[in-house]
């Protein structure tokens, strides 16, 4: 299972665009990368996935570079009601069998007036 | 998104005594469920693999005696917490997949007493 490194915490201001890094070095072929948010006492909530190149949905975009080592998951104008876990995982999305999700540390994103 | 439930969604016991937790895919079928359990701010942590009509595939460290993991149909996985003791207490998780994408029931708060 491939490995996910975010930072720990990030603070940003009410209005401001958040971008969390995610370092997946080892991600197979196979793989696809799956953003979650968590908010406390509720599961992770599905924000975006992608493959490569660049996602956009309502609410994020998802930035992968050509090797695929890396993704960015941006938020345009947080808010306050943005604060929470962020979670960067990999996992074997083509069909068949169902992939294992290794959670890392995850993000903290604090959002401030 | 797909909808995953979880029931009940906080339960409190008595030590010794078993708690069962449902987990139901609501719009899909799912023939694998995952299962996880989250301390207080710590990472999701996986348990178990819930595969319909076999066995459950348990975690390194997790006790498949203990946690006992059922999956009769193609929306319902249940997972007992047999015998349970202050230090089951925890906030248990079960996600499914859809189409290539998990998503996470709400959790379950159980506090063993």
């Amino acid at each position: 299972l491939a490995k996910t490194t975010q930072p720990i915490s990030m603070d940003s201001y009410e209005g401001q665009e958040v971008n969390i890094t995610c370092s997946h070095n080892n991600i197979a072929t196979n793989d696809y990368i799956t953003w979650y948010q968590q908010f406390p006492s509720q599961g992770p909530r599905f924000i975006i996935q992608g493959y490569k190149t660049k996602v956009t949905n309502e609410v994020a975009s998802l930035f992968i570079p050509a090797d695929r080592k890396s993704s960015t998951l941006s938020l345009p104008r947080v808010s306050l009601s943005d604060t929470a876990v962020y979670y960067c995982l990999v996992g074997d999305g083509l069909g068949g069998t169902a992939s294992k999700l290794t959670f890392g540390t995850g993000t903290r994103l604090q959002v401030t007036l | 998104g797909a909808v995953v439930s979880q029931h009940p969604s906080r339960v409190i016991c008595k030590s010794g005594t078993s708690v069962k937790i449902e987990c139901r895919s609501l719009d899909f079928q799912a023939t694998t469920m995952f299962w996880y359990r989250q301390f207080p701010k710590q990472s999701l942590m996986l348990m178990a693999t819930s595969n319909e009509g076999s066995k459950a595939t348990y975690e390194q460290g997790v006790e498949k005696d203990k946690f006992l993991i059922n999956h009769a149909s193609l929306t319902l996985s249940t997972l007992t917490v047999t015998s349970a003791h202050p230090e089951d207490s925890s906030f248990y998780i079960c996600s499914a997949e859809d189409r290539e994408t998990q998503y996470f029931g709400p959790g379950t708060r159980l506090l063993v007493l």
